[in-house]
């Protein structure tokens, strides 16, 4: 597929429970951060942002956790499905536009 | 269903050839991204443009690659030569700024 087969770290955990996908990122001065999802032969999806602002925001069944303190970025689904299983990327963004990708993690669900 | 068009979807090429790769962004977007994804390096920046202007182009090879936007629908990223070291998947996204980016299904690049 379209992710290319990547080498990422992997976390794998059963149907119905939550998952936690960790990233660090390194820019102090980014505005945004992202979190998206990229399914085997496709591009990646946009899940969720938080402002730099902020430390927490909540969408449908995920929730992003921003600390500043020690640049720690977090999703969390509740109640994972099968569904769920793709590469997961943190993104990062400055005031000018520039989006920076992070390394993924692969999310396996086993029923 | 407003969606990112990529073509090709598949290209196979012999080394030294020129590659033309074109993406038709989202109607309205002001903000359009190329990335190429490699086993190895993940999602890289080449180059991405505001208003059709190029705003950082620093994560492409300046001697082969090329980006342009010749108007609001039409993005091409060319590579001349082509060396077998590019293959690698490219994906278009557009988007109106603050880290929302609609990707394309990429071009899958293989040169031999």
């Amino acid at each position: 597929g379209e992710s290319v087969g990547l080498h990422l770290p992997t976390l794998s955990v059963q149907e119905g429970d939550n998952s936690i996908i960790n990233c660090a990122y390194s820019n102090s001065a980014s505005d945004y951060f992202i979190w998206y999802k990229q399914e085997s032969g496709k591009g990646p999806q946009f899940i969720i942002d938080i402002r730099s602002n902020m430390d927490k925001r909540q969408g449908q069944r995920v929730t992003v956790l921003l600390n500043k303190t020690v640049k720690h970025l977090s999703l969390q689904i509740a109640a994972t499905q099968p569904g769920d299983s793709a590469v997961y990327f943190c993104a990062e963004m400055e005031n000018t536009d520039k989006l920076i990708f992070g390394t993924g993690t692969r999310l396996q669900v086993f029923p | 269903d407003a969606r990112v068009t990529q073509t090709p979807r598949h290209k196979v090429t012999e080394m030294g050839q020129e590659v033309t790769m074109r993406c038709q962004p989202i109607l309205g977007h002001n903000t359009v991204f190329w990335y190429r994804q490699t086993m190895m390096q993940g999602l890289e920046l080449l180059a991405y443009f505001r208003n059709r202007a190029p705003l950082d182009d620093s994560g492409m090879p300046k001697d082969r690659f090329s980006a342009e936007m010749p108007d609001a629908t039409l993005a091409t990223l060319k590579i001349q030569p082509s060396e077998p070291r590019d293959s690698a998947v490219y994906f278009c996204a557009s988007g109106l700024g603050q880290g929302r980016a609609f990707f394309g299904q990429g071009t899958r690049l293989t040169v031999v």
